[in-house]
C-alpha cells in the first residue's frame, strides 16, 4: 500500500525549516527516507525501525510514530543543497519485507 | 567501494524490440530491487529478490516483463516485446536484507519509439 506524503511540494528560503509527512494505512515496521535530485538516483537519508527512535543527520532528522503509522522528516535551517524530491519508503508488518515508496515531496530552497 | 552498477545508461529502441537491462548489486548485499520511475506514476517497485529468489513480483506490469537473478552478482530485467508506454527510468537497488537501506544504481533511461 503506497504511503501518502504531504505536502506535495514546498518552496523555502534558505535558512527556513520544513516538515514532510509520510502516512500509511498499514502497520509498519520500518520507514526509510530518500532524497532524489533531478536526473539522479534516489539517495538514502535514514531508516527508522519499529521500537525506535528519532534519528538525525546534521540538520535533517526524522521521527516514526508506530501507533499512528506515520513518519515525519524535519529539515532545519535549510540549505540550497536540500532541494530535491523526498520519498519515504515503508516496510509493512503484514506483508513481511514488502516495501513501498511514497508519492514524493518536491522541495525547492531558494536564496 | 563500487556501488550498484546498471547498464546501459540509456537505451533507445523501436516498439516491438526486446530490451534487456542489467544490474550488478553491491557485493555482499543479498536483496535486489527493480524499480520503474515515471512522472505519472512515480517510483514503482517491480520485483524484489532475496538471496537470488524472487520474493514478490506483484509489481511487474504484465507478462511482457520478466526478471532473473542467476547469481548473487547479476540480475536482468527483460521487456519483450517493448511498447512506447514502457518508456521510463529503470532503477536497480540492493540492500543487506529486505528491510535494509537501499543503494540505488544510476538508472537506465529507456525510450521506446
Amino acid at each position: 500500500q503506497q504511503p501518502v506524503q504531504s505536502p506535495q511540494a514546498v518552496i523555502l528560503r534558505e535558512g527556513e525549516d520544513a516538515v514532510i509527512n509520510c502516512s500509511s494505512s498499514k502497520a509498519l515496521y520500518s520507514v526509510h527516507w530518500y532524497r532524489q535530485k533531478h536526473g539522479e538516483a534516489p539517495v538514502f537519508l535514514m531508516i527508522l525501525l519499529k521500537g525506535g527512535e528519532q534519528k538525525g543527520h546534521e540538520k535533517i532528522s526524522a521521527s516514526f510514530n508506530e501507533k499512528k503509522q506515520q513518519s515525519s522528516l524535519y529539515l532545519t535551517a535549510s540549505q540550497l543543497s536540500y532541494s530535491g524530491t523526498y520519498f519515504c519508503g515503508t516496510g509493512e508488518l503484514t506483508t513481511g519485507n514488502q516495501f513501498y515508496f511514497g508519492t514524493g515531496t518536491s522541495l525547492t530552497v531558494i536564496p | 567501494d563500487a556501488g550498484v552498477i546498471q547498464s546501459p545508461r540509456h537505451e533507445v529502441t523501436e516498439m516491438g524490440q526486446e530490451v534487456t537491462l542489467r544490474c550488478k548489486p553491491i557485493s555482499g548485499h543479498n536483496s535486489l530491487f527493480w524499480y520503474r520511475q515515471t512522472m505519472m506514476r512515480g517510483l514503482e517497485l517491480l520485483i524484489y529478490f532475496n538471496n537470488n529468489v524472487p520474493i514478490d513480483d506483484s509489481g511487474m506490469p504484465e507478462d511482457r516483463f520478466s526478471a532473473k537473478m542467476p547469481n548473487a552478482s547479476f540480475s536482468t530485467l527483460k521487456i519483450q516485446p517493448s511498447e512506447p508506454r514502457d518508456s521510463a527510468v529503470y532503477f536497480c537497488a540492493s540492500s543487506l536484507g529486505g528491510g535494509g537501506l537501499q543503494h540505488f544504481g544510476d538508472g537506465t533511461r529507456l525510450s521506446i519509439l
